[in-house]
């Protein structure tokens, strides 16, 4: 366990629904960094979060947002769903908003667009 | 824009072999992280390499870095089965963290008895 929690696990929904995926940062993070992996475009950084705030944005589609919380727990909201948006959405999570430590990964989400 | 290359993608090797992962990236940075990600599962902090130079060592891997020409290697010695996986290396867009990683496509590793 790598103290990294995200929820659910698996998802599988139909195209042009809206799913949440959930993510809790390591005790003691202040950030949570957002990834998408999928077999064509390897694993690309979504969003990023620092202590509440938005710090930096990859290559996030405007279909796609993100939050996180004061208790600094992270959702992703993902709409209007395609079928290309089938792929493991891992969140990571930081002590800072620098990669001195390295970062933390979850288990993942593995969404399935049906 | 960042771009990491890895080579090779693919490699398959036996048991009791050493081999090395090249890590090439294109802007600089300080910062490169090397990640094991077993079939359908998480990735796997191996190593943090912070400044130029930086090596280090955990049972039969070792990484490397190199700044000066933004290269990072992963040596594998005398491998064994248990370590066939695939293996990314990232590097901080920014140098500090503040714009995520960008990956490399992975290198996939498989050890035969």
């Amino acid at each position: 366990d790598s103290g990294v929690t995200q929820t659910p696990k698996h998802l599988i929904t139909a195209t042009g629904q809206r799913v949440t995926l959930r993510c809790s940062p390591r005790s003691g993070d202040l950030s949570v960094y957002w990834y998408q992996q999928s077999l064509d475009q390897g694993l690309q950084f979504l969003i990023q979060y620092y202590n509440g705030e938005e710090r930096a944005k990859g290559n996030i589609l405007e279909r796609f947002s993100a939050q996180q919380f004061p208790d600094l727990h992270s959702e992703l909201n993902l709409s209007s769903l395609e079928l290309g948006d089938s792929a493991l959405y891992f969140c990571a999570s930081s002590p800072s908003g620098r990669g001195n430590y390295g970062y933390t990964f979850g288990s993942g989400t593995r969404l399935t667009v049906v | 824009e960042l771009k990491v290359e890895q080579n090779p993608l693919f490699l398959s090797m036996q048991e009791g072999k050493n081999y090395t992962i090249y890590c090439n990236y294109s802007t600089t940075s300080d910062r490169l992280y090397w990640y094991r990600q077993d079939p359908g599962k998480s990735l796997e902090s191996l190593f943090v390499l912070l400044s130029n130079g930086a090596v280090k060592q955990e049972g039969r891997l070792m990484a490397s870095l190199d700044t000066k020409a933004r290269l990072s290697t992963l040596h594998i010695t005398a491998a064994v089965h248990d370590l066939s996986a695939t293996y990314f290396c990232a590097v901080d867009n920014s140098g500090g963290g503040a714009d995520g990683l960008t990956f490399g496509k992975g290198t996939h590793l498989i050890i035969q008895p």
